[in-house]
């Protein structure tokens, strides 16, 4: 079965260390490949996206994403987070011939301290 | 526990009739999002409930598109005269909280692709 997967449920961090949230994906066409954030108290929002072209993406506040097709994943970083980075990341992917139908990832909770 | 319920998987319309998406939230969840991907585009925001209201809905369409979760029953998208433009996939979540209640965790339904003739 299709799925996407987050290897960590909860990470926590320092302010300006680095971050890198895995997901690995196991569809096996071509893909569009999500990162959404949701910070406390708001709905989620989209943080960047792959289509095709470059497979490093960059993304709203400082984040940035590969996209490693060998290896089916597609990880989030930013090289130094704030305190304002606490929140949950999904990562979600779609199968282009399947039209714009998401699946999810369960989600990382980014706890980062002052 | 079964997680979030939406049905139908896909429905077909033709322009001009009504689509109806249905979402029933985790067991013990009060609190509804309805998300909109059109294709080739993100997830946008549609409209957060609770139980029988409408708490947020600045991102819905302001005419045709309305939403409910009544007391009983899963929370309904409804879509009056349909246009291709409606064509999506809509996305439900629900949680157990709202916002800064703490661990307000969303769970994604599969979602239900609306197809506009």
């Amino acid at each position: 079965a299709q799925s996407v997967s987050q290897h960590n449920h909860h990470v926590i961090l320092s302010e300006a260390a680095s971050l890198e949230l895995g997901c690995n994906y196991s569809y096996g066409g071509t893909v569009n490949l999500f990162w959404y954030v949701q910070y406390p108290g708001q709905h989620l929002q989209l943080l960047l996206k792959y289509f095709s072209g470059d497979p490093l993406v960059k993304g709203i506040k400082g984040f940035e994403a590969e996209f490693i097709k060998s290896k089916f994943s597609f990880n989030l970083r930013k090289p130094s987070v704030q305190w304002s980075d606490t929140a949950e990341y999904f990562c979600a992917v779609n199968l282009k011939a399947a039209g714009n139908k998401l699946t999810f990832g369960g989600g990382t909770r980014v706890l980062v301290k002052p | 526990n079964a997680g979030v319920m939406q049905n139908p998987r896909h429905l077909v319309r033709r322009r001009g009739q009504e689509a109806r998406l249905r979402c029933s939230p985790m067991k013990g969840h009060s609190h509804v999002y309805w998300y909109r991907q059109l294709p080739e585009e993100g997830l946008k925001f549609m409209v957060y409930l609770q139980k029988e209201n409408i708490i947020d809905e600045s991102g819905m369409p302001k005419e045709r598109f309305s939403a409910e979760f009544p007391k009983e029953g899963p929370s309904i998208l409804r879509i009056q005269q349909v246009v291709r433009g409606d064509s999506a996939a809509y996305f439900c979540a629900s949680s157990p909280r709202g916002p800064g209640q703490g661990n307000e965790k969303l769970f994604f339904g599969s979602g239900t692709q609306l197809s506009v003739l």
